[in-house]
């Protein structure tokens, strides 16, 4: 089964500065998604971004960026240049297969970022 | 496009009543799947279903909880003679047919139904 970890609670930023939002996996499979979804106060879970484990290049979304080591088994979220709406908490998944085409996903305890100004 | 809509977004009971939870995915997503969030916790699969079927329930609990997912309508989850452990967000995500690989089917969720039991 897979398994998702966040060992970062919570994290403090000052506006304007990079933040890196940790995230550590295990897995079995050899091929592999994972996935980074934000949710605000408002409660909605928002997709930021995914990487594919045969991606040869790490994912980029406008500001957001994963960190992705294979070997480490890690897929690390980079938010650059943070803004005050970025204060949330942000939760990084994997997917694990039910049949051809599906997949559950797997989530971690998530980590709660707060933007200061 | 309409994203994944749920309704109602906040939903109160008292112990023993039902909870209707509805889902009506993106539109042209036949995949639909239902995660419940305990506060301060991630998200936990539930059940997954296509227009009809059933394919996944293994993160049901065995009593009280069903789902659906008629060929016309949207996808109900039901909570029969709710109980306080039961107070938590539900969420539903939508995916559309599988045909990219296994990886990259994102989920695309709605905004989460929040039931407190009195």
């Amino acid at each position: 089964a897979q398994k998702i970890t966040q060992t970062q609670p919570g994290m403090f930023v000052q506006e304007k500065e990079a933040v890196t939002l940790d995230c550590t996996y295990d897995t079995s499979d050899q091929s592999y998604g994972l996935f980074w979804y934000k949710q605000p106060s408002s409660g909605e879970m928002i997709f930021l971004i995914y990487q594919g484990s045969y991606d040869e290049q790490n994912a980029t979304e406008g500001r957001y960026s994963l960190n992705f080591q294979k070997a480490r088994k890690s897929a690390n979220l980079v938010i650059s240049a943070s803004q005050l709406g970025d204060s949330a908490m942000y939760f990084c998944a994997m997917g694990e297969r039910i049949i051809q085409g599906a997949q559950k996903l797997v989530f971690g305890q998530g980590t709660r970022l707060t933007i200061n100004p | 496009n309409a994203g994944v809509m749920q309704n109602p977004r906040h939903l109160v009971r008292r112990r023993g009543q039902e909870a209707r939870l509805r889902c009506s995915p993106v539109k042209g997503h036949s995949h639909v799947y239902w995660y419940r969030q305990l506060p301060e916790e991630g998200l936990k699969f539930m059940v997954y279903l296509q227009k009809e079927n059933i394919i996944d329930e293994s993160g049901m609990p065995k009593e009280r909880f069903s789902a659906e997912f008629p060929k016309e309508g949207p996808s109900i989850l039901r909570i029969q003679q709710v109980v306080r452990g039961d107070s938590a967000a539900y969420f539903c995500a939508s995916s559309p047919p599988g045909g990219l690989g296994l990886a990259k089917n994102i989920q695309y969720f709605g905004a989460g139904t929040r039931l407190s039991v009195l």
